[in-house]
């Protein structure tokens, strides 16, 4: 099945380390996001990337970092620099390069719990 | 990006329509305005779009004021699986902006048997 998956569901590390958190797509999609979830809020966008080797900050960019090397993997990593680093994170990513583009597919969330 | 208003829950009973209304006052004419819907612990799901025209599909109605001030998403056979908080954004296709999704604090709706 085509889709987007992002692995592992729940991810716990402690204090201090970094982590990287997975995120594959087989759309064929250009455009790849990475958004931020905390309890009872909405979605916050951390970092998109329109196309390989090339990637934006977003709102909230401070503490993470990705990389875009493969057109079908936007890894998103979580280092010390995070002050508050426990949330659900989603991954996404978007269809075509014109302008009135297509819909964000989001795939399944990774919930981390810095200990 | 334009900012959207949403009722922070409502209640709907199974079988009955359900009328999410959204208010975007500040809207753009070159902004769209998308819905999507998020179950509890899943990534968001995408439900439709519209720019002026009331849109329609397999999942829900979407009618859009003229002054295009406001939307009403509608649901029409609610079921349990609807319960879910449902997002109203606005967005301009600005390739720019890399076409970026702002989400607010949605609305939670629970459906009731």
């Amino acid at each position: 099945d085509g889709g987007i998956t992002q692995s592992p569901k729940y991810l716990f590390r402690k204090e201090g380390q970094n982590v990287t958190l997975s995120c594959e797509q087989n759309l064929n999609h250009d455009a790849m996001y990475w958004y931020r979830q905390d309890p009872g809020q909405g979605l916050r966008l951390i970092y998109y990337s329109q196309i390989v080797n090339d990637f934006q900050k977003g709102d909230i960019a401070e503490g993470y970092s990705v990389s875009r090397e493969k057109k079908e993997s936007f890894p998103l990593t979580v280092t010390s620099a995070q002050k508050n680093p426990t949330a659900f994170y989603l991954c996404a990513s978007r269809g075509g390069t014109g302008t009135y583009s297509n819909e964000q597919f989001f795939g399944p969330g990774t919930r981390l719990t810095v200990l | 990006d334009a900012k959207t208003t949403q009722p922070p829950s409502m209640d709907c009973a199974e079988g009955r329509a359900a009328n999410l209304p959204c208010n975007h006052s500040t809207i753009s004419g070159n902004e769209y305005v998308y819905w999507y819907r998020q179950i509890h612990s899943q990534g968001p799901q995408y439900i439709i779009h519209g720019l002026k025209n009331n849109e329609t599909n397999e999942m829900a109605s979407l009618i859009i004021t003229e002054d295009r001030k406001s939307s009403t998403l509608i649901l029409p056979h609610a079921t349990l699986r609807d319960t879910a908080v449902y997002y109203c954004i606005v967005r301009v296709a600005n390739m720019a902006a890399g076409n970026k999704l702002t989400f607010g604090g949605g609305t939670r709706v629970l459906v009731k048997p």
